[in-house]
């Protein structure tokens, strides 16, 4: 079935290192990506989304390209904060099945540290 | 612009206790959905609304039901609580349901504890 694979964390990092996490999808159709970050204690808010293959989705620094070859969707940023502490879940969406409208990943949690 | 409410945001229950959680969106939305979410078991969907007056199992739909009250309020009712019900709890909302309308809102939640 349709699903979403995302490196397992917790990912410490130091502040303005370097940020990838890797995200791959099994999808039977023609999927859009999303990136949601989960700031502690609160919902979840879209970060960045991709509709197409090839289409690069960015905001506040952070970087996504749809790889349809490689079934890949790796968030990226090239200087993280302390503020970008959080959980990042990948997603994709597709129309109906028990999963309904999107599928998300386990999650990954983000410790920047000063 | 509140976006998608929640309520309550805390709850204790005993086991076999009842409860609704109630959700309203303002963004004129026609999809909603309820979520629990898990330690290392991400976002799970419990039931999900399309429309207006339709609902439809999601992946963990048992002990729970929903009601579309109408197209602004969706809620979850627990008829009797169990310790395996103990989790957070999302609302989430979205102007369509389809790969290209898919921008979901979620409320703050719910931490519900059964005990």
């Amino acid at each position: 079935g349709d699903s979403v694979t995302q490196m397992e964390g917790p990912v410490t990092l130091s502040e303005e290192a370097f940020l990838t996490i890797n995200c791959t999808y099994t999808a039977t159709g023609y999927p859009s990506l999303f990136w949601y970050v989960q700031y502690p204690g609160e919902g979840l808010q879209l970060l960045l989304k991709a509709t197409k293959a090839d289409d690069k989705g960015s905001n506040k620094g952070f970087e996504a390209t749809y790889r349809k070859e490689t079934t890949s969707f790796h968030l990226e940023k090239g200087s993280v904060q302390v503020s970008d502490s959080a959980v990042y879940f990948c997603a994709l969406s597709l129309y109906g099945g028990s999963q309904g409208n999107l599928i998300f990943g386990k999650g990954t949690k983000l410790s920047v540290k000063p | 612009n509140a976006g998608v409410t929640q309520t309550p945001k805390f709850q204790v229950l005993k086991t076999g206790q009842s409860m609704t959680l109630q959700c309203a969106q303002d963004m004129n939305h026609n999809s909603m959905y309820w979520y629990r979410q898990d330690p290392g078991m991400g976002l799970r969907l419990i039931y999900y609304s399309a429309s207006e007056g339709t609902t439809d199992k999601g992946e963990v739909p048992n002990g729970y039901n929903v009601s579309r009250l109408n197209k602004r309020e969706f809620s979850l009712r627990l008829e009797s609580a169990a310790p395996s019900q103990t989790s957070v709890y999302f609302c989430a909302s979205s102007l369509g349901f389809g790969p290209t309308n898919t921008e979901a809102f979620f409320g703050q939640g719910t931490r519900l504890t059964v005990v």
